[in-house]
């Protein structure tokens, strides 16, 4: 089994229906955070979480929310989907403590196409 | 000014010869750089890490750091068509309450020539 797991793989779709990403992951890390990608604008942050309690947003959480529902989950919801949020989206995750290091793992991705 | 910015190419070169991918930061307090390699339809893998100026080498792969000039650079040797793929470079920043997290480039697709 994969260490960050991504459910669903693909989702289509439409405007203004709620969406809900899931991600979860075996590795125990403390830090989980959730990116979307678009073809030439890279990997940007969305929100991450250092803990349960510790939600933080990233460069663009407009019209994204998130839930830490434990240390392994990590869920990324649009509660109206907009098809300018068809993207690739990924969640990763990083060990507390790594102290300058900040490697990521990243789960394999979930590619969501709003109509 | 972006964070983090890479030529997104795409950069075209022939097998057997250098691949040089840059990559220039705007904070000056970054102390953590990587290189990510994503191939199509994939998620990010990371290939090189560096921290001090001057180079890192790993096999056919040499990162290069200059803090003074906020520009990091990946070098890949005798390249090969398995190298084609979008090279993401990530940087930390450090945020005011004291936590880290990672900035992406847009990425470079590179292509490799047979």
């Amino acid at each position: 089994d994969a260490d960050v797991t991504q459910t669903p793989r693909n989702r289509i779709t439409k405007t203004g229906k709620r969406i809900m990403l899931e991600c979860s992951q075996t590795k125990g890390h403390d830090r989980m955070y959730w990116y979307r990608q678009d073809p030439g604008l890279g990997l940007r942050l969305i929100y991450y979480s250092f803990d349960v309690k510790d939600i933080n947003k990233g460069e663009i959480s407009d019209g994204y929310s998130v839930s830490r529902q434990a240390q392994a989950k990590f869920s990324l919801s649009l509660e109206s989907a907009i098809p300018n949020q068809t993207a690739l989206y990924f969640c990763a995750t990083r060990r507390d403590g790594d102290s300058g290091a900040n490697v990521l793992t990243f789960g394999a991705g979930s590619r969501l196409t709003v109509l | 000014q972006k964070e983090v910015e890479q030529n997104s190419g795409p950069l075209s070169v022939p097998e057997g010869a250098i691949a040089s991918l840059n990559c220039t930061y705007s904070d000056r307090g970054s102390q953590s750089f990587f290189w990510y390699r994503q191939y199509s339809g994939k998620s990010p893998e990371l290939i090189m890490s560096i921290y001090s100026n001057g180079d890192k080498e790993d096999g056919r792969f040499t990162a290069q750091l200059n803090k003074a000039s906020q520009y990091v650079s990946l070098l890949i040797r005798d390249s090969q068509p398995s190298d084609s793929a979008t090279y993401l470079c990530a940087v930390n920043k450090f945020e005011i309450q004291g936590a880290q997290k990672l900035v992406f480039g847009q990425g470079t697709r590179l292509t490799i020539n047979p």
